[in-house]
This record gives C-alpha cells, sequence and structure tokens, in this order.
C-alpha cells in the first residue's frame, strides 16, 4: 500500500531562514509525489510534484523539493522564508494500485514563520 | 473566473437531516472527487469519479451518496446526518488521473457542521 509520513507537526523558522518540511513515502513502483499547500479557510493549492527526471523540482512561490530514492524522501524547501508562507503544507502520494484516481496526503505539516 | 466552486460554503443543520453539496469545475477536466477534512485537519478521500463513472468509494457509509449528471459536476447527497459528519469536505477536480502525473484544483471547501 502506498503511504506518506510527515514526521513534523509543526515547523517554525525565522523570516530570511531557509525552512525544510519533511516527507517520507512508501509506494511500490514509481512514486508520484505531490506537495500542496492549505492556507487558513481555502482549499488546498499545488506547489510542485515529482514524476521523473530532475531529483530536484522547483515549484510555486518559490518552493522546491529534492526527491531522494535512497531515502525515500521528497522535502520541501524554500532558501528564505517569508511570513507569508505560514500555512499548513501536505505532501502527497498518487495511488497507482488504484489506477492513479486515488491520492494519499500525509498529516499535513504546519509551518510558522516568524518576523 | 473560479475554477472548482462548492456551495454552499458553510452548512449548519441538525442531527437527522439530509443536506447536498454541490460541486462545479471549469477547467475541462475529467477526473473528480470528494474528500473530508477532519478537525485535525486529516484529509481522506470519498470518492473519485472518471467521466462520470464512480471509480473509487472509499468505505464511506451508504449515508453519503454522490451524483455526477456530468463531466463537470459532482454532488454530494449526506442522509440522515450525524454528529460524526461534521467535518470540511473539499470537490476536487484533475486531468488525465489515469497517468498519475496530474495535480488536483481543489475548491475552497464546505464546513459542515452538525448540531
Amino acid at each position: 500500500a502506498q503511504s506518506v509520513a510527515q514526521p513534523e507537526d509543526q515547523v517554525n523558522v525565522a523570516e530570511g531562514n531557509p525552512l525544510t518540511v519533511k516527507c517520507t513515502y512508501s509506494v511500490s513502483g514509481n512514486p508520484y509525489l505531490f506537495w500542496y499547500v492549505q492556507y487558513p479557510n481555502r482549499g488546498l493549492q499545488f506547489l510542485l510534484k515529482y514524476i521523473t527526471g530532475d531529483n530536484l523540482v522547483k515549484g510555486s512561490y518559490g518552493f522546491e523539493a529534492e526527491f531522494n530514492k535512497s531515502q525515500t524522501s521528497f522535502h520541501l524547501k524554500k532558501p528564505s522564508a517569508l511570513v507569508s508562507d505560514s500555512a499548513l503544507y501536505f505532501c502527497a502520494v498518487r495511488d497507482m494500485d488504484t489506477g492513479g484516481f486515488k491520492t494519499i496526503f500525509g498529516a499535513g505539516t504546519r509551518l510558522f514563520v516568524k518576523a | 473566473d473560479t475554477a472548482v466552486s462548492q456551495t454552499p460554503k458553510y452548512l449548519v443543520t441538525q442531527m437527522g437531516n439530509d443536506k447536498s453539496i454541490k460541486c462545479e469545475q471549469n477547467l475541462g477536466h475529467d477526473t473528480m472527487y470528494w474528500y473530508k477534512q477532519d478537525s485535525k485537519k486529516f484529509l481522506k478521500i470519498m470518492f473519485s469519479y472518471n467521466n462520470k463513472e464512480l471509480i473509487i468509494n472509499e468505505t464511506v457509509p451508504n449515508r453519503f451518496s454522490p451524483k455526477s449528471p456530468d463531466k463537470a459536476h459532482l454532488n454530494l447527497h449526506i442522509n440522515s446526518l450525524e454528529l460524526g459528519d461534521s467535518a470540511v469536505y473539499f470537490c476536487a477536480s484533475s486531468l488525465g488521473q489515469g497517468s498519475g502525473n496530474t495535480e488536483a484544483f481543489f475548491g475552497q471547501g464546505t464546513r459542515l457542521t452538525v448540531v
């Protein structure tokens, strides 16, 4: 069965510092990995995805993620955090065992960026 | 134009009532979903539809009945509402789901409160 884990409930970082939000995955076959962000009282917004190719994926709002097959990780990163990055971040994997019609989300990591 | 729109945004109702949530997408996508987000922000898929056909029913009680009159609409009807149904329900859509590599677009959510 496919799964993702986000080991941190919350990440705190000062504005201007680099941030990392961690995600590990477990899949059978090739992983299709995604990051989404949720601002308060809003739906999820797509940030970036890894399907194949370069291990460093660039996405929206200056975010990037590094796919590491040996460590089965897909950590979200940003070189310089902004207060406006404070939100709930979800890592997700597409469940190809069900034909790709189901996405499994991690429990979410709340990011606080302090000014 | 809103890509994925849900109505209503808020729904407060008494136990035992029947209610519906409507969802429409104008992205031309062929796959639509309903997700439930509980009070701890866990996000879980409920249903997945492709070209109006039910593909995934994630062990959701029979009181929940989705209906897709066409590819652009996926409505959710809930019978005999229970306190435990209180949550935020998100509609989403994506394109070409079978390949696994497409991201989902989410609606703003419907906050359902059962009293």
